[in-house]
């Protein structure tokens, strides 16, 4: 699976939009990029995925460039409840590698008041 | 749906003593993966399982952790003998190949080994 870099760490105003960067320059065709939180103490949760298109869902934007080389994660308005620790994946969404996430470390977002 | 439930929540015990973790899947889900999580080494893939085969153990620390499936409905990861190492939060997830929104993660089991 591709390897990914992310800051390790963002601060975000409550409401305002928070844009988490990631980069994964070398993924491959057949991987999709997934994005996941964690809120302290909590285990992992779903945020969204995508493959090329940019992807929209109750919770959050997912913005991919056309080279697919990097991506965004967008939460349009920031509550004090999205301070959590955000980790962006590549995987393959088949196969023997079907679903196995490689965590890193991930950014931790912190929402100030 | 309960999501995937795990217990104990919190478990203490001495070096060791053989402990023994548990998760129950989402029904209806083929795919089930136990973590591990500790401040140094983050989340590590320890084993995990398709149709309660098991796929890939390569993330198992050593031959004192097993973990077994004997159903699609629940799941045992074993340690034994304990050591204090051990310590840690131990993750169960759970996925449906072809499902559009990723694993759902149990709430975890805090092993305490002293």
């Amino acid at each position: 699976d591709a390897k990914t870099t992310q800051p390790p760490s963002m601060d975000c105003a409550e409401g305002r939009a928070a844009n988490l960067p990631c980069n994964h320059s070398t993924i491959s065709g057949n991987e999709y990029v997934y994005w996941y939180r964690q809120i302290h103490s909590q285990g992992p949760q779903y945020i969204i995925h995508g493959l090329k298109n940019n992807e929209t869902n109750e919770m959050a934007s997912l913005i991919i460039t056309e080279d697919r080389k990097s991506s965004t994660l967008i939460l349009p308005h920031a509550t004090l409840r999205d301070t959590a620790v955000y980790y962006c994946i590549v995987t393959r969404a088949g196969g023997t590698s079907y679903g196995k996430l490689t965590f890193g470390q991930g950014t931790i977002l912190t929402v100030h008041p | 749906d309960a999501g995937v439930i795990q217990s104990p929540r919190h478990e203490v015990t001495e070096m060791g003593q053989e402990v023994t973790l548990r998760c129950k899947p989402i029904s209806g889900h083929d795919y089930l993966f136990w973590y591990r999580q500790t401040m140094m080494r983050g989340l590590e893939l320890l084993i995990y399982f398709n149709n309660n085969v098991p796929i890939d153990d390569s993330g198992m620390p050593e031959d004192r952790f097993s973990a077994k499936m004997p159903n699609a409905s629940f799941s045992t990861l074993k340690i034994q003998p304990s050591e204090p190492r051990d310590s840690a939060v131990y993750f169960c997830a759970s996925t449906l190949e072809g499902r559009a929104y990723g694993y759902t993660f149990g709430s975890g089991t805090r092993l305490t080994v002293v």
